[in-house]
């Protein structure tokens, strides 16, 4: 079946510039997470959604994130003003977990979204 | 505050050699889970094994195999037989009974030589 997917897959912004990364879950997750791979800090966690429930919003770096989430499935990560630390590349990943039990599920990711800031 | 260290930044092998893959993890809570990703070129993680702080049996699935000790709080990796398409970025893994994020360590780049 279909996985994860991403897009664009490459993006190439000017400093001072909004971008919108764009994610697909795996048919039928209620789970969806971003994370970020950047050179200097590995994998970091951004944020979870997870149903109807609040967003886990406690990884993003700074208010110039945010994400949202439609429907329950599609989700799309937002920066704005875009900063050079902020090149790196963009993961998401989306799990069958519940709620209740979110860690006994594993993580599915897509292929990424590389964002460089020039 | 949970940590996870992967000592060894890269690792360069010949085909067919045995190679091991350390992992450390730090954690004061006493249920979690360990996982290992493969990230191969292409840049997409890649799941290989979850496995819960109760459960120490250690795993095989065909040239892979897993050592989870509490004792010494690891988790490493091993590879028999090594092959070309094993090169890739491993990454270990944690997280908490309860918890949504992953905690990552800084990943072991796998090189294996013809």
């Amino acid at each position: 079946g279909a996985g994860v997917s991403q897009s664009p897959s490459n993006k190439v912004t000017e400093k001072g510039k909004d971008v919108e990364l764009r994610c697909d879950p795996i048919s039928g997750h209620t789970a969806l997470y971003w994370y970020r791979q950047s050179l200097g800090q590995g994998l970091e966690f951004l944020i979870y959604f997870q149903g109807n429930s609040a967003p886990d919003k406690s990884g993003l770096p700074s208010d110039r994130f945010s994400a949202e989430r439609t429907g329950g499935s599609v989700s799309t990560l937002t920066i704005q003003r875009t900063q050079q630390e902020d090149s790196a590349v963009y993961l998401c990943a989306s799990s069958a977990s519940d709620r209740d039990r979110p860690s006994d599920y594993e993580q599915y990711f897509g292929p990424g979204t590389r964002l460089t800031v020039t | 505050a949970q940590k996870v260290t992967q000592a060894q930044t890269e690792i360069s092998v010949v085909e067919k050699e045995d190679v091991t893959l350390d992992c450390v993890y730090e954690t004061r809570d006493t249920t979690y889970y360990l996982f290992w990703y493969k990230q191969p070129p292409s840049g997409e993680l890649v799941f290989l094994i979850r496995r819960n702080s109760f459960d120490e049996q250690n795993e095989i699935s065909g040239r892979y195999s897993w050592n989870f000790q509490k004792s010494t709080s690891s988790f490493n990796f091993t590879i028999t037989a090594s092959q070309v398409v094993d090169s890739a970025v491993y990454f270990c893994a944690l997280n908490l009974q309860g918890a949504q994020k992953l905690v990552f360590g800084q990943g072991t780049r796998l090189t294996i030589n013809p």
